[in-house]
């Protein structure tokens, strides 16, 4: 069984351009989320999609925007790209957002971006 | 705001029981308490979660106070490959948009 992917796995960008990742769930999954690890620190919330729509959005600014497609896929833009921006941008996905019912995420091995 | 508190790290030796603490004293009725791992240079990799009740599967089992203010997870025999780093969350979201703290680096020794 294929896990979730991510493509590209590594992205050299310069200040000011933008960037689009892409991000293909585990197969019955619907719900896609999306995290940034900053080196040394713990992945940090961006975004979660469920059924083409957002249901949920962490404390990042309107240059980072993100859809999800019909079959489930994702993808996640970031404009004018800073320095600070340079993070492992995971995407992971699960079956559901059932309310009050917990379930698990599985993550993919991320996309690795430098900004120069 | 971290609704977390975990050792920076903490060591253990191989085939010994490594017993990961969390506290987790804000924790509110529906908020589920979850633990990932990291392991270097791959995503985060879920373990376990639970709400009220101790919980086992076949990688640990999470140990929940009757106060639910603080949890335990255990790896009942730590091998070089649970070396990673651990990480307690508490969600309410159905555990889609998680809060990451810092974690636990767990070092496994021979």
């Amino acid at each position: 069984d294929a896990g979730v992917t991510q493509s590209p796995t590594h992205l050299i960008k310069t200040r000011g351009q933008h960037v689009t990742l892409r991000c293909s769930p585990i197969s019955g999954h619907k719900s896609v989320s999306w995290y940034q690890q900053v080196l040394g620190q713990g992945p940090q919330f961006i975004f979660q999609y469920y059924e083409k729509e957002e249901r949920g959005r962490g404390n990042f600014p309107d240059r980072f925007s993100a859809r999800q497609f019909p079959n489930y896929s994702s993808e996640l833009n970031v404009n004018a790209l800073l320095l600070g921006d340079s993070a492992l941008y995971l995407c992971a996905s699960s079956l559901d957002v059932a309310a009050l019912k917990g379930n698990e995420q599985f993550f993919g091995p991320g996309t690795r971006l430098t900004v120069l | 705001d971290a609704k977390t508190t975990q050792p920076p790290s903490m060591d253990c030796a191989e085939g010994r029981a490594a017993n990961l603490p969390c506290n987790h004293s804000t924790i509110s009725g529906n908020e589920y308490v979850y633990w990932y791992r990291q392991i270097h240079s791959q995503g985060p990799q879920y373990i376990i979660h639970g709400l009220k009740n101790n919980e086992t599967n076949e990688m640990a089992s999470l140990i929940i106070t009757e106060d639910r203010k603080s949890s335990t997870l255990i790896l009942p025999h730590a091998t070089l490959r649970d070396t990673a780093v651990y990480y307690c969350i508490v969600d309410n979201n159905a555990g889609n948009m998680l809060t990451f703290g810092g974690g636990t680096r767990l070092m496994v020794k021979p």
